[in-house]
């Protein structure tokens, strides 16, 4: 079956310290997404990429670095000048919109949940 | 910037009753999406719909969309207790900086009683 595959599913993370969560996708989807959700909120965009090796800021990709070299693969890196980085990270991929329209809905990850200990 | 606002906030039902959730939006969009997110799992889509459409079904749900107003509901006719799961609507932006991009709301918690 065609999916998204984030691991891990729990993460601690260490003052200092940075993580990598990794996003696996085999959709064959151009486009693929982070998103940061906090308890009782909705998400909210870090990083996204439409194609390989390149890839644009959300609102709040400060903290945060990605890579895009494979087409199904985008994973984040939460770095030590994140200073508040406890939430759930969901990963999403779509059909770019410049190749297949507007109507594509985004297909999501199961999430990683960081933590800081 | 969250783009929709989402009411209620929580809404608690029992099996068999509609459910009804609103969603409102600030800026010009191409089109607007409903999502599902059960307890610690990833979002699953539900229905979309265009910016020049103005209601949708899709089995159990309904959805409408008023663009003069930038709002958007989405009913559930004859819940059931599977239902219970957090709901968000989610706007495709159409212009500006935040062109192409889905911005989301912050989700109305459904709790459906057997």
């Amino acid at each position: 079956d065609g999916g998204i595959t984030q691991s891990p599913k729990y993460l601690f993370r260490k003052e200092g310290q940075n993580v990598t969560l990794s996003c696996e996708q085999n959709l064959n989807h151009d486009a693929m997404y982070w998103y940061r959700q906090d308890p009782g909120q909705g998400l909210r965009l870090i990083y996204y990429s439409q194609i390989v090796n390149d890839f644009q800021k959300g609102d709040i990709a400060e903290g945060y670095s990605v890579s895009r070299e494979k087409k199904e693969s985008f994973p984040l890196t939460v770095t030590s000048a994140q200073k508040n980085p406890t939430a759930f990270y969901l990963c999403a991929s779509s059909i770019w919109w410049g190749t297949g329209g507007f109507d594509q809905p985004q297909h999501f990850g199961d999430g990683t949940r960081l933590s800081i200990l | 910037s969250q783009q929709g606002e989402e009411d209620p906030q929580a809404l608690s039902i029992q099996e068999g009753e509609n459910a009804t959730m609103n969603c409102s939006y600030k800026t010009s969009i191409n089109n607007l999406q409903w999502y599902r997110q059960n307890s610690g799992r990833g979002l699953v889509h539900l229905i979309l719909i265009r910016s020049n459409e103005r209601e949708k079904h899709s089995g159990r749900l309904r959805v409408t969309l008023d663009t003069s107003k930038k709002s958007s509901s989405l009913l559930i006719t004859a819940s059931r207790a599977a239902d219970t799961a957090s709901y968000f609507c989610a706007t495709l932006d159409a212009g500006g900086t935040s062109y192409g991009k889905l911005t989301f709301g912050q989700g109305t918690i459904l709790t459906v009683h057997p």
